[in-house]
């Protein structure tokens, strides 16, 4: 069983358009991220969750919203798409601990707005 | 904020020659973690370090911590084509006001040639 899943993983749409990003995690972490990755491979952190708190990098366009219906899933919901959008989205999770959260990546989600 | 540098961003080497990509922080870490992430895939954890001067080795890879837990590298020794791929550092550490989070450098893409 895949640990972290997310669907689609490729999406093609146009300029303007809402989309959403699903994602789900099975390994009863207690922490869900979204990471984004540009065209030269840099991983930047968009929002990390857990049921306490929403944690926002403030860079991130506020078109993008994290929806998590509950602990096992955190959702990314975009509105009126744009082309600097077009980037792979990961899903992620990990589990609170004094040593650290070791991060556990879905598949990626190609999302291509033309 | 917390800052993490990695170097090179890109290098090719001859197939059975050694590579090294290094991390350095702007912060003492409580510990560094290392994830590869293959073409087309997902980063993937490979290691975290935690104790100042820490060595662990994962057969032809060598990871190191410094002494000021501040600056981590990984060496490959003897390249295959199995280790092509981008290497991102990942520190975790104090952002401030009790809280503790995990940034990751911009990666290193490694090019092997047969």
């Amino acid at each position: 069983d895949t640990a972290v899943s997310q669907t689609p993983k490729y999406l093609v749409t146009q300029m303007g358009n809402d989309k959403s990003i699903k994602c789900e995690q099975n390994l009863g972490h207690d922490t869900m991220y979204w990471y984004k990755q540009d065209s030269k491979k840099f991983l930047k952190i968009m929002f990390s969750y857990n049921n306490k708190e929403l944690i926002i990098n403030e860079t991130v366009p506020n078109r993008f919203s994290p929806k998590s219906p509950d602990k096992a899933h955190l959702n990314l919901h975009i509105n009126s798409l744009e082309l600097g959008d077009s980037a792979v989205y990961f899903c992620a999770s990990s589990s609170q601990g004094s040593s650290g959260n070791t991060i556990y990546f879905g598949e990626g989600s190609w999302l291509t707005v033309v | 904020g917390q800052q993490v540098m990695q170097i090179p961003q890109y290098q090719h080497v001859q197939e059975g020659e050694d590579f090294t990509t290094y991390c350095n922080s702007s912060t003492t870490l409580s510990n560094i973690q290392w994830y590869k992430q293959r073409p087309g895939g997902h980063p993937v954890f490979l290691i975290q370090l935690v104790k100042s001067g820490e060595v662990k080795k994962q057969k032809r890879l060598t990871f190191q911590f410094g002494e000021a837990k501040k600056n981590s590298s990984l060496h490959i020794t003897a390249t295959q084509t199995t280790d092509v791929g981008t290497y991102f550092c990942a520190g975790y550490g104090s952002s401030g006001a009790g809280s503790y989070q995990l940034t990751f450098g911009k990666g290193t893409k490694l090019s092997v040639i047969p």
